[in-house]
């Protein structure tokens, strides 16, 4: 079954180190995207790629980094400089942007600074 | 300043009953709209979209409304079933297919048996 894999569901990070949370899609698509859901405050996009080898910034990028060498791969790294990391992480993808057949979301993984 | 607003954080309805779930943004230039329904701990799920040049959309028991002059749109569930219990996020996007897509807080909303 195509889908998006997120792992691992939950992580626990010490302060002052980088952790990085994977995501692998088997649906072909081109575009990927990390969302950071808080409580009260819905979707936050951080990072989003439309093609390999190219990403852009979103809305809340400080703090995170990405790369997308392969398709079907998207990893965030969360890295130290990110001041409040405690968050749900949402990994998606689409074809061309998604606004017609919407997202795919992975199911998550829940990061919390210890 | 959010350009996609959910205003009522959550909603409860009686089994059998209408949930009507509101939406309201901020910027002229959206031109599709879109609601994704989530479970705790799980991703969303894309549920119905609407383009601008329409004002409703159907599927089953979900319809989308658009009110394109009030920069409004709203979700009817009908029947509403417990297995909707749910938080249900509303989102929109420009006009070409590599807008980025804005998503609403979310409403949650309980279906009471």
């Amino acid at each position: 079954d195509g889908g998006i894999t997120q792992s691992p569901k939950y992580l626990f990070r010490k302060e002052g180190q980088n952790v990085t949370l994977s995501c692998e899609q088997n649906l072909n698509h081109d575009a990927m995207y990390w969302y950071r859901q808080d409580p009260g405050q819905g979707l936050r996009l951080i990072y989003y790629s439309q093609i390999v080898n190219d990403f852009q910034k979103g809305d809340i990028a400080e703090g995170y980094s990405v790369s997308r060498e392969k398709k079907e791969s998207f990893p965030l790294t969360v890295t130290s400089a990110q001041k409040n990391p405690t968050a749900f992480y949402l990994c998606a993808s689409s074809i061309a942007g998604g606004r017609t057949y919407g997202y795919t979301f992975g199911s998550g993984t829940r990061l919390t600074v210890v | 300043d959010q350009q996609v607003k959910q205003n009522s954080p959550s909603l409860s309805v009686q089994e059998g009953r209408i949930s009507i779930l509101n939406c309201d943004y901020t910027n002229s230039m959206f031109d599709y709209f879109l609601w994704y329904k989530k479970y705790p701990a799980e991703g969303p799920t894309f549920l119905i979209s609407i383009s601008s040049i329409k004002d409703k959309n159907e599927d089953g028991r979900f319809t989308v409304f658009l009110n394109k002059s009030a920069k409004h749109l709203s979700l009817h569930i009908v029947p509403s079933q417990p297995g909707d219990s749910a938080v249900y996020f509303c989102a929109a996007s420009g006009k070409t297919s590599y807008d980025k897509v804005i998503f609403g807080p979310g409403t949650s909303l309980s279906v009471i048996p």
